[in-house]
């Protein structure tokens, strides 16, 4: 089955802690991409792909970093800095960013919690 | 620059009844739009999408929805509600930005609920 998986499914983080989200797809999708979904506020653009080696900021890029080093995978890491990480993280991928009708595929998420 | 309204935070339905969430979009092109619907606790699942073709939409398990350009709006629509259906669905506008890029923006999210 080809599809998107994201681990863990709870991460927990403490103060001060550096933590890292999975997302890998086998898709062979060229763009992948990073979410943060807070209650009643939609979908927030962390940190895109579009080929290995390359990411751009997206919208709420502070506190984060992304890395990717092959093209299944684009993991997120939760940093120190950011304040409020507590959210649900939705990793995505889609064959290109060109096109207006390029569809993205999710993953089923990952709920980080601050002990 | 371009938004995505959804009209309606919570929708409640009975079983069996239509269902009608709505969003309305701005853009300065042609956009394509899309629905999610989200379970809880899980990731979107793409339920159908409107790239210029034809403007009815027919998507997965019944819904479709309707690209009304002189209304900037794409309504999501299914005849009888399931208790299935009972779920988040997000409107996602994706238009072009500028130097071939492409901008996607969500909408906030309606909460389904369908009553038995």
């Amino acid at each position: 089955d080809g599809g998107i998986t994201q681990s863990p499914k709870y991460l927990f983080r403490k103060e001060g802690q550096n933590v890292t989200l999975s997302c890998e797809q086998n898709l062979n999708h060229d763009a992948m991409y990073w979410y943060r979904q807070d209650p009643g506020q939609g979908l927030r653009l962390i940190y895109y792909s579009q080929i290995v080696n390359d990411f751009q900021k997206g919208d709420i890029a502070e506190g984060y970093s992304v890395s990717r080093e092959k093209k299944e995978s684009f993991p997120l890491t939760v940093t120190s800095a950011q304040k409020n990480p507590t959210a649900f993280y939705l990793c995505a991928s889609s064959r290109g960013l060109a096109g207006p009708g390029e569809t993205q595929y999710f993953g089923p998420g990952t709920r980080l919690l601050v002990l | 620059a371009q938004s995505v309204t959804q009209l309606d935070s919570h929708v409640s339905v009975s079983e069996g009844t239509p269902v009608l969430l709505r969003c309305n979009y701005s853009s300065s092109y042609s956009p394509s739009l899309f629905w999610y619907v989200q379970h809880p606790n899980k990731g979107l699942q793409l339920l159908l999408k409107y790239t210029s073709a034809a403007t009815l939409v027919k998507g997965i398990n019944g819904f479709e929805a309707e690209f009304k350009k002189s209304e900037t709006s794409f309504h999501l629509t299914k005849p009888s509600a399931h208790m299935s259906d009972a779920a988040e669905y997000f409107c996602v506008v994706r238009g072009y930005s500028g130097a071939g890029s492409y901008q996607l923006t969500f909408g906030k999210g309606t909460k389904l609920s369908v009553i038995p």
